[in-house]
């Protein structure tokens, strides 16, 4: 089976523009979470959807940012304008219910504000 | 307030000796603990968990861990270090009422010397 899918793998921009991060759940998968990597701050969930209905955002560093799941198979997390302190790895993770927590993660995007 | 803390960002052994990785959670409920491990430039992957069923978990490549109540810790354990595990390792819980959302710790890097 194929895993969680992330793109692109690597984005490097300029500060002020729009970032688009798309993510491909596993199939059969019910959650699905964004988190955030850096060296300052480690992993941070940022947002996570339930059946494609956001459940919890508070990790959501500010309205710069956005998330959506229009159907279980597709999400995107939108960063619009792009600041250099948002230069991080982003990952996409799935589970199912009842799995208690074993998510599955996809390799990361790595994206660059300059 | 639930949190995990590793104790140590970086640990380094020679190659055959023991591993300790600490990992310490708070809770007011009851937890589900993970350890997932972080090679480089890839997304993180499940080495082992507990989900309230035996004390002592046995994991992929001869990992283990064990569940002290007591203590409120979740130590990663290998016998012998080989090379292959150079990698990042983070501690993780998850609450039954909370979907599969992840707590994770900081993270501890470990170093094999040969």
């Amino acid at each position: 089976d194929a895993g969680v899918i992330q793109s692109p793998r690597h984005e490097v921009t300029e500060m002020g523009q729009e970032v688009t991060l798309r993510c491909k759940p596993i199939s059969g998968h019910d959650y699905l979470f964004w988190y955030r990597q850096t060296m300052m701050r480690g992993l941070e969930l940022l947002i996570y959807f339930n059946n494609n209905v956001p459940i919890d955002d508070s990790g959501m560093p500010e309205d710069r940012f956005s998330a959506k799941m229009p159907n279980a198979s597709f999400s995107t997390l939108k960063i619009q304008p792009s600041e250099p302190r948002d230069s991080a790895v982003y990952f996409c993770a799935s589970s199912r219910s009842g799995s208690t927590g074993e998510l599955f993660f996809g390799e990361g995007s790595r994206l660059t504000v300059l | 307030a639930q949190s995990v803390t590793q104790l140590g960002s970086h640990v380094s052994v020679s190659e055959g000796a023991l591993v300790l990785l600490r990992c310490n959670y708070s809770s007011s409920v009851p937890p589900y603990l993970f350890w997932y491990v972080q090679y480089p430039n890839q997304g993180l992957q499940l080495l082992l968990k507990y989900t309230s069923a035996a004390t002592l978990v046995k994991g992929i490549n001869g990992f283990e861990a064990e569940f002290k109540k007591s203590e409120t810790s979740f130590h990663l354990t290998k016998p012998s270090a080989h090379m292959s595990d150079a990698a990042e390792y983070f501690c993780a819980v998850s609450f039954s009422n909370q979907g599969g959302k992840l707590i994770f710790g900081q993270g501890t890097e470990l170093s094999v010397k040969p």
